[in-house]
């Protein structure tokens, strides 16, 4: 059985650029979710998609948005970066959204936006 | 958004029990508890969760008070591969059933 990856592993950008982060799923998950995570914090959730569809959102901008495809692999896009981006992306998936489901999570994805 | 309350750091010593307190006194009867743990440049890692009894797995038990607002996560011999931030989560239906991450338990494992 396949854990959840991320890619890239390290990622540097500038202020104004636009990044792209990638996550697959474990195998038979349905339902993928971001986190943002900043130094000496505890993950931040972003968004969850379940069947292709965003089911929740957490305090985060719309330059922040996520697609989920057919595999249910998934995308996170950040727009117009900022400093304060800067953090480790999280993805983690589950085979169902329910509250006693259980999330597994990726490895992380460090972004440094200069 | 984080409804749990844990201790910043806490210290146990090489193959002694660890017992990690969480409070959580604005838990609704359909929340469930849950506990992760982030090993250093890792991403979270599952350990544990439950509604009202007290689970018992292969990393550790799960001890629920009767009224539901605290809990503890025993850790029965802790390991120096035991070192790490442990979150306790919410996860809560009348949000989503999102995980709300609070800043965790540092804890140290003296050899």
């Amino acid at each position: 059985e396949t854990g959840v990856t991320q890619s890239p592993t390290h990622l540097i950008k500038t202020r104004g650029q636009q990044v792209t982060l990638r996550c697959s799923s474990q195998s038979g998950h349905n339902t993928v979710s971001w986190y943002q995570q900043a130094l000496g914090q505890g993950p931040q959730f972003i968004f969850q998609y379940y069947r292709e569809e965003e089911n929740g959102r957490g305090n985060f901008p719309p330059r922040f948005s996520g697609l989920q495809f057919p595999n249910y692999s998934s995308e996170l896009n950040v727009n117009a970066l900022e400093l304060d981006d800067s953090a480790l992306y999280l993805c983690a998936s589950s085979s169902q959204g329910g509250p006693g489901s259980t999330q597994y999570f990726g490895p992380g994805t460090r972004l440094t936006v200069l | 958004d984080a409804k749990t309350t844990q201790p910043n750091s806490m210290e146990s010593n090489e193959e002694e029990p660890v017992h990690l307190p969480c409070n959580h006194s604005t838990i609704s009867g359909t929340d469930y508890i849950h506990w992760y743990r982030q090993l250093p440049s890792q991403g979270p890692e599952y350990v544990i969760h439950g509604l009202t009894s007290n689970v018992n797995n292969r990393m550790a038990s799960l001890a629920i008070a009767e009224d539901r607002k605290s809990s503890t996560l025993i850790l029965h011999r802790a390991t120096l591969r035991d070192a790490a931030v442990y979150y306790c989560i919410l996860r809560e239906m009348n949000t989503g059933n999102q995980f709300y991450f609070g800043t965790g338990t540092s804890l140290t494992v003296i050899p």
